[in-house]
């Protein structure tokens, strides 16, 4: 079973945006709408950021989207702050006899 | 507001049976979510390992499909994993959480989880 392809690192300046990106497949991100993101600060547990590609749980800023094109979802985060800086995961259904895969992951260091 | 706790040894030695449990309040494990184990190895990603829904239906990632069991004990409000005949590769940050899923065709698709434990470290070691 392999991840969900992330780039392993994005860096931005404050106030800058930036986005990760997450590809997949057709069996997976490319074939349906259940794609989410996380946000994982070090020593804490993930905390959901996006669902169903686009959607934001109430308490989740603004400055956080997800969008989809093809087998790519992107996370973008604007008006980078300080307090962005965490790993961040994509996950999708999968269409395999592995329902539920993750992304492989991507730091995020804002300069 | 939904909390999840986990619960368990945080050693166990090479080839025995890591248990854990958890712990669900403010929430009823018995209404419309699955429950699920995702771990993740020291400095390294998530790995969802498998989620169970208030009747016992239960999937599991195919990588540890023959060494994993999820339970479910509704009238405590916990579920429980077992991963059997661990190895120091099974060392591991273990998180349980509250799964959304849809049914699409009479198949379900496991889609996020929106509420997480803290998590238990658990080392494999003699």
């Amino acid at each position: 079973q392999s991840a969900l392809t992330q780039p392993a690192s994005v860096s931005g300046s404050p106030g800058q945006s930036i986005t990760i990106s997450c590809t997949g497949t057709k069996g997976d991100v490319g074939g349906y709408n259940y794609v989410s993101w996380y946000q994982q600060h070090p020593g804490k547990a993930p905390r959901l950021l996006i669902f169903d590609v686009t959607n934001r749980p109430p308490w989740i800023s603004n400055r956080f989207s997800g969008s989809k094109f093809g087998n790519t979802a992107s996370l973008t985060i604007s008006g980078l702050q300080a307090e962005d800086e965490a790993d961040y995961y994509c996950s999708s259904y999968r269409s395999s006899n592995t329902p539920f895969v993750f992304g492989s992951g991507t730091r995020v260091t804002v300069l | 507001q939904v909390q999840l706790q986990e619960s368990g040894p945080g050693l166990v030695k090479p080839s025995e049976t890591l248990s854990l449990t958890c712990s669900v309040s403010g929430y009823f494990i018995s209404d419309n979510y699955y429950w699920g184990w995702i771990r993740q190895p020291p400095g390294k990603g998530l790995e969802w390992i498998g989620s169970i829904f208030r009747t016992g239906e239960t999937y599991y990632n195919p990588s540890l499909r023959r060494r994993v069991s999820i339970s479910v004990d509704t009238s405590k409000n916990q579920f429980s994993l077992r991963l059997n005949s661990v190895t120091a590769a099974d060392t591991a940050m273990y998180y349980c959480a509250r799964e959304s899923f849809d049914i699409v065709a009479a198949q379900t698709l496991i889609n996020y989880m929106d509420a997480w434990g803290k998590g238990t470290m658990v080392t494999v070691s003699s």
